[in-house]
């Protein structure tokens, strides 16, 4: 099974400022048709279900905030949430569907300080 | 707009079985992969299970395997999750998400606000 780690588990960030959450694949996740990373990321807000942010690790899905960005390559992924709002405050999941089982990162839980 | 609505869930013994249904509505049900993924209380996602457009492949967590089936009526744009012979550590949330691609091999979007189902004695 593919592990995704994502780093930190927690963190708090002023409003207006930058956050940077990390995911580490145990594989490389590389689809080679069309030679894109096989990452999505989630938001998930407190009573609700996930809403997905980006796929194919930097493709940003229609109507996400363009505050949203995501990058990395190889096995190293990034997602950055730039001027951060107070609306941005949620757990952020990677996962990975460029194998079964599917995999989701343990979540990284974001504060607005 | 596209809407997912699951149900069936609720308090079970241990042992005993469950059917969660996820009523579909506003794409056309029948072209897309769709998925299970369970959230424990407080804890993170775990995906459960997948099926195919038209419910010919499937394919399951090892945590489920055995346990759980997963099926499609695409005539009523309704996905199943059958739930046998559970345990106390598969209480959790169970949302079904509409896969991107015919498959079920891309990412989810969008997910039902979920179901609870509840293991205990």
């Amino acid at each position: 099974d593919i592990v995704l780690t994502q780093s930190p588990d927690s963190l708090a960030v002023s409003l207006g400022e930058r956050a940077t959450i990390d995911c580490k694949s145990s594989q490389i996740i590389l689809y080679s048709p069309n030679n894109k990373n096989s990452l999505a990321w989630y938001q998930q807000k407190p009573g609700q279900p996930p809403k997905l942010l980006i796929y194919w690790a930097s493709t940003r899905e229609s109507g996400v905030p363009d505050r949203f960005s995501g990058g990395g390559s190889g096995t190293g992924f990034t997602l950055t949430i730039s001027n951060l709002q107070a609306e941005d405050a949620a757990v952020y999941y990677c996962q990975q569907y460029y194998s079964s089982p599917r995999t989701f990162g343990q979540g990284t839980k974001l504060e607005i300080k | 707009q596209v809407q997912l609505v699951e149900s069936g869930g609720g308090v079970v013994q241990p042992g005993r079985s469950l059917r969660l249904s996820c009523a579909a509505s506003g794409f056309t049900f029948s072209s897309y992969g769709m998925h299970w993924v369970r959230q424990a209380p407080g804890k993170g996602l775990e995906w459960v299970a997948v099926v195919s457009y038209a419910g010919d492949n499937k394919d399951y967590a090892d945590s489920v395997k055995g346990r759980f089936t997963i099926s499609r009526d695409n005539s009523k744009s309704t996905l199943y999750l059958q739930m046998n012979s559970l345990r106390t550590e598969d209480t959790a949330t169970y949302y079904c998400a509409k896969d991107r691609s015919t498959s079920g091999n891309y990412w989810l979007d969008p997910w039902g606000q979920g179901t609870l189902v509840t293991v205990s004695s």
